[in-house]
């Protein structure tokens, strides 16, 4: 079965850095493209950003919103994909969720984790 | 950036059909391929999202043939028929043509 578990959801400051991670189970991971989507509490899906998998470079997107603060990176060797997620701002907020890409280069969302949540508040 | 256009809700009785409309600002059709980059997600409440079409019109395994998608190029539509309680979520089109991928808003499906 497929499962992709989030971590490092915290409660931090405006300005501070944060880290998620995000590992798969039941499958691969380095052989699939990795996206984050973010859901504000009460809101919509936004999306955040995709890594593709080492058989397409790596490439990586971003959402305008995060383009320059967030960065993504993958360790194949560990089966872990990372969000850091710097200079934090208060819409920043949300429930982050990895997501299974469809293949190593199509990124859409085919599986998703359970989510980690982010709170920014001083 | 591409922007999705969904209604905010829909109300429907049960055994009846919904149609969820999504109309994008510009083509999702990529001609070498003949394929349309959008995909259709289902969220309940407290859940994650759930993939349910993807290529427009291909249904992933495991879900209903109740649920279809259509449309090509910027306008498209996610049928349920005969509509059931359990389909009472939020459903999102999602377009994967062009980097920033977007979400529509969208669709409250009620039971009327």
């Amino acid at each position: 079965e497929v499962q992709l578990v989030e971590s490092g959801g915290a409660l931090v400051q405006p300005g501070r850095s944060l880290r998620l991670s995000c590992k798969g189970s039941g499958f691969r991971l380095r052989d699939y493209a990795v996206t984050w989507v973010r859901q504000a509490a009460g809101g919509g899906l936004e999306w955040v950003g995709f890594i593709r998998a080492t058989t397409h470079g790596q490439t990586k997107k971003y959402a305008a919103s995060v383009e320059d603060r967030f960065i993504l990176s993958r360790d194949d060797s560990e089966g872990v994909v990372y969000l850091q997620m710097n200079s934090l701002k208060t819409e920043d907020a949300a429930l982050y969720y990895c997501t299974k890409g469809f293949t190593d280069h199509f990124a859409f969302s085919v599986s998703w984790g359970q989510g980690t949540l982010v709170s920014v508040s001083s | 950036d591409i922007v999705l256009t969904q209604s905010e809700s829909l109300a429907v009785s049960l055994g009846e059909r919904a149609i969820i409309n999504c109309r994008s600002s510009q083509t999702l059709l990529y001609n070498s391929n003949n394929k349309n980059y959008l995909a259709w997600y289902q969220q309940k409440s407290g859940q994650p999202p759930k993939l349910l079409i993807s290529w427009a019109s291909t249904r992933e395994s495991g879900v209903p043939d109740r649920f279809s998608g259509s449309g090509s190029g910027t306008d498209f539509t996610l049928s349920i028929s005969a509509l059931q309680a359990d389909d009472l979520a939020v459903y999102y089109c999602h377009q994967y043509y062009d980097p920033p991928y977007t979400f529509g808003q969208g669709t409250k499906l009620e039971i009327k």
